[in-house]
């Protein structure tokens, strides 16, 4: 059972646009939403990430907004630049003394110039 | 410092053989994972450890086995090779406190199981 929903599975778009991942969760006890960032052959590194106490945080052309009601949460690229073609994850964890990540399937980007 | 760091980066393997990914981190972190990456199934964890001397299993770990004897080295066994363990294997560590809670990723062992 896939407890982080991401949709879609590809998204393409074009350069000087916005890129809109989203994901969905069931686990109310999730307390850290982060968004990474994976190129080809390398692994998968942090971009953003937000906790449930504030609804939006933006760090340059990337912004996640959250919505704690809906169990939803969003990757916004402003401006979206041939470079942020790589794949996208969103994830979702537990404080505790084994805190782990939960993944979604991942986004495909591909920004065409 | 070097990071996440995976040996080997490539291997290729007969079904029934075995061997051994060494995962190292040189950031006292005292959390580790190994995730298996698969197309279209994102980042499966196969085994985590969140602390020198302790592993856990993950969502997938049938057919591998783990050990943490040194807080900076993880390794990941696989003791008879199947093709359905063809995959890109990742380990990660991580710290985590009240604030934060990033995992550092190694680049990867692409590992083709014949």
């Amino acid at each position: 059972q896939q407890q982080v929903k991401q949709s879609p599975q590809s998204l393409i778009v074009q350069k000087g646009g916005i890129s809109i991942i989203n994901c969905a969760y069931e686990n109310t006890a999730f307390d850290y939403f982060p968004w990474y960032q994976q190129f080809p052959g390398k692994g998968p590194a942090l971009l953003i990430a937000i906790r449930p106490d504030v609804s939006e945080k933006k760090e340059g052309r990337f912004t996640i907004s959250f919505n704690k009601s809906a169990k939803q949460f969003s990757l916004h690229i402003m401006d979206s630049q041939p470079g942020d073609s790589a794949t996208y994850f969103c994830a979702a964890s537990i404080g505790g003394n084994n805190r782990k990540l939960i993944w979604g399937l991942g986004t495909s980007l591909a920004v065409n110039p | 410092n070097a990071g996440v760091t995976q040996t080997p980066k490539f291997r290729v393997l007969k079904t029934g053989q075995s061997m051994t990914l060494l995962c190292a981190q040189d950031m006292n972190h005292e959390y580790m994972y190994w995730y298996r990456q698969d197309p279209g199934m994102g980042l499966r964890l196969i085994h985590y450890s969140v602390g020198e001397g302790t592993t856990a299993k993950g969502e997938v770990p049938d057919g591998y086995n783990v050990s943490r004897l040194k807080k900076q080295n993880f390794l990941l066994g696989l003791e008879s090779a199947a093709p359905s363990q063809t995959s890109v294997y990742f380990c990660a560590s991580s710290y985590t406190d009240r604030f934060s809670y990033e995992q550092y990723f190694g680049p990867g062992t692409r590992l083709t199981v014949t």
